[in-house]
């Protein structure tokens, strides 16, 4: 079964909306989570890495005042999109690591169409 | 940088034809190889993996091998099914990239009846 879970699946929302995203560890604690961002029928694009407990590191180009993330406790990390706009529409898929850092779990994805 | 190279779709074949995705990578130091499915509308599911050189990976009749001399990773399979049809990405991870995952590009490939 999923050990990643993220949520919504789904959103669609009004440009200006704010749409927060939430990818949980299922039965292990994850110490680090990523974010990453898919445009049609291209790859996934690193946007940030999460340690739990700190702030996270963003890759060059992402907008960390758009794109918040929190990641609080060992089983949470959440994806806020500030004042989102067309543009941002886009697959975010969330993936997750233990301690021992192998595998990496990946969820299931977030489909974001802003209108 | 490390960094993934991805044979460009999209890939078309018949019902029980011979596939290969060729995938060649660049990396200091020695990571682990992955092969990722990603099904329409879903997430990244792992396919297989190698973590060290000549090692063999093999999951529902997909296989590859870790070629560190040739740098390369390519995905097989004997005998593809309309099943099969969905996108395949490649990447890299490992100490020296600070676990972050490196993706190849995503070769997408229909299987026809």
């Amino acid at each position: 079964g999923a050990v990643v879970s993220q949520h919504p699946s789904w959103v669609i929302c009004k440009s200006g909306t704010s749409v927060k995203i939430e990818c949980r560890s299922l039965d292990f604690q994850a110490t680090t989570m990523f974010w990453y961002r898919q445009f049609p029928k291209q790859s996934l694009m690193l946007m940030a890495t999460s340690n739990e407990g700190s702030k996270a590191t963003y890759e060059q180009g992402v907008e960390k005042d758009k794109f918040l993330i929190n990641h609080a406790s060992l089983t949470l990390s959440t994806l806020t999109v500030t004042s989102a706009h067309p543009e941002d529409s886009s697959f975010y898929i969330c993936s997750a690591v233990d301690r021992l850092n192998q595998p990496q779990h990946f969820g299931d994805g977030t489909r974001l169409s802003i209108l | 940088g490390d960094s993934v190279t991805q044979m460009e779709g999209p890939v078309t074949l018949s019902e029980e034809a011979f596939l290969t995705i060729n995938c060649t990578y660049t990396a200091t130091g020695y990571p682990s190889l992955f092969w990722y499915v990603q099904y329409p509308g879903e997430g990244l599911q792992l396919l297989l993996k190698a973590t060290k050189a000549d090692d063999k990976g093999s999951n529902k009749g997909f296989e590859a091998t870790y070629r560190k001399e040739t740098t390369s990773f390519h995905l097989e399979k004997g005998s593809v099914q309309v099943s099969d049809s969905a996108v395949y990405f490649c990447a890299l991870s490992g100490k020296n990239t600070g676990n972050q995952f490196y993706f190849g590009t995503g070769t997408s490939l229909t299987v026809i009846p």
